[in-house]
């Protein structure tokens, strides 16, 4: 079983500042390898899929990268509407989510 | 627009039964499978079960298996989940949501549905 590990479980930064959250997989998945938000009361939404394709309405300023076992999940310059919880997902025998990282305003 | 709008949701005391619904809209029902993934209140993603386009094959994760039923009907665009013998660890937002075509991912979520299983 493929194990995701999220990291830092909290990131605290400012608006315009950049933002990289990290996963981490126990063996390597390739490139299969999606990213979601979640904002409080909210469902999660697909940012990133295949570990660098943007989703669909994705703003640019969304980026991913990695391939095997690490992977980035970047924020080019944080606005107040990104503040919310992050979380890796990878389909190997089914569907693994990694432990999520909330990013907070400093 | 594809939408995804869950429902039955409720507090049930452990041992209990609940049916939860996802009405689906936008899309071609019958080509996607879908999926079942719930939150425990403060917690993280727990994927919960699936099911193919057609119902053909059918997967639960191993905390549910025996317990959940999940099941579709392709002519009411609906998709289900069955929950029997439920326990007070099953309390969760349960989230309806779309798989990709190469099924790798989540495309599309609802805005779930709360079940509290309390005595």
């Amino acid at each position: 079983e493929i194990v995701l590990t999220q990291s830092p479980a909290t990131l605290s930064l400012s608006p315009g500042e950049r933002a990289t959250l990290s996963c981490r997989a126990s063996q390597s998945v390739s490139n299969y390898l999606a990213w979601y938000q979640q904002k409080p009361g909210q469902a999660p939404r697909l940012l990133i899929y295949d570990a660098s394709n943007r989703a669909t309405g994705i703003p640019a300023r969304f980026s991913g990268g990695g391939s095997g076992t690490d992977f980035t999940l970047t924020i080019g310059s944080l606005e107040p509407e990104d503040f919310a919880v992050y979380y890796c997902q990878h389909r190997s025998n089914w569907f693994t989510f990694g432990q999520g990282t909330r990013l907070e305003i400093k | 627009e594809v939408q995804l709008v869950e429902s039955g949701g409720g507090l049930v005391k452990p041992g209990g039964s609940l049916r939860l619904s996802c009405a689906a809209s936008g899309f071609t029902f019958s080509g996607y499978n879908m999926n079942w993934v719930r939150q425990a209140p403060g917690k993280g993603l727990e994927w919960v079960s699936s099911i193919t386009g057609r119902g053909t094959y059918i997967y639960y994760a191993d905390s549910v298996r025996g317990r959940f039923t999940i099941s579709r009907d392709n002519a009411k665009n609906s998709l289900y989940l069955q929950l029997n013998s439920l326990r007070a660890e099953d309390t969760a937002i349960y989230y309806c949501a779309r798989a990709s075509n190469n099924w790798n991912y989540y495309d599309y979520w609802g805005q779930g549905t709360l079940v509290t299983v309390s005595s």
